[in-house]
């Protein structure tokens, strides 16, 4: 099964670029990493997915080398409604099935 | 276009009762996974559903277990329910496939305590 690590907390100010990075392995050799933010009492919301190298949409962009033992989600010019908890997705076979393994999640505190 | 739609949102359970909460996707998305979240252990993959078929299980114990319907409404189910099983319960609905290749769309979740 796979296994994710991710930094508990950040701390940016405003206007500032973030990269949070998610190291994984054992991850499936042919699925797409996925990025979510969430709010306190709020499901989790997707930001951004990918399969190598560098995906940009209109909030981030994530980089995903060719290993693909970690990625790097990177947001730019955060605003403080940029706070919150961003996790990393993955999948992998085990135990007979197929998982799908979230990291622990990365607190962002964005300061005025 | 509606979201997806989690009931109850809050419950409150005796050790050994069971449990059944329900999620309904976002219209036309046939796929529903279902996630535990926990201040400890985070969030937990327990099963996706496709079509009214489990293709994938979390490593949770048989008391976990769930259903998905033809109109892919899904349910899932605890029985005998043990003080660790307090947590937030996510669903997500996603159009097609396998959860991970797809865009997710989260509920609110149902917060359920075991005292």
């Amino acid at each position: 099964l796979a296994k994710t690590t991710q930094p508990i907390s950040m701390d940016s100010y405003e206007g500032q670029e973030v990269n949070i990075t998610c190291s994984h392995n054992n991850i499936a050799t042919n699925d797409y990493i996925t990025w979510y933010q969430q709010f306190p009492s709020q499901g989790p919301r997707f930001i951004i997915q990918g399969y190598k190298t560098k995906v940009t949409n209109e909030v981030a962009s994530l980089f995903i080398p060719a290993d693909r033992k970690s990625s790097t989600l990177s947001l730019p010019r955060v605003s403080l409604s940029d706070t919150a908890v961003y996790y990393c997705l993955v999948g992998s076979s085990g135990a007979g099935s197929y998982q799908l393994t979230f990291g622990k999640g990365t607190k962002l505190s964005v300061i005025p | 276009k509606a979201g997806v739609t989690q009931t109850p949102r809050y419950l409150i359970k005796t050790r050994g009762q069971q449990v059944t909460l329900s999620c309904s996707p976002i219209s036309g998305h046939r796929s529903v996974s279902w996630y535990q979240q926990t201040p400890g252990q985070g969030l937990q993959f327990l099963f996706e559903y496709f079509s009214e078929t489990q293709r994938n299980k979390g490593n949770f114990p048989g008391r976990f277990s769930g259903r998905q319907f033809s109109n892919s409404r899904s349910e899932m189910n605890v029985s005998t329910l043990e003080l660790g099983d307090s947590a937030l319960y996510l669903c997500a609905s996603s159009s097609d496939g396998l959860a991970l290749r797809y865009e997710q769309y989260f509920g609110p979740g149902t917060r359920l305590t075991v005292t």
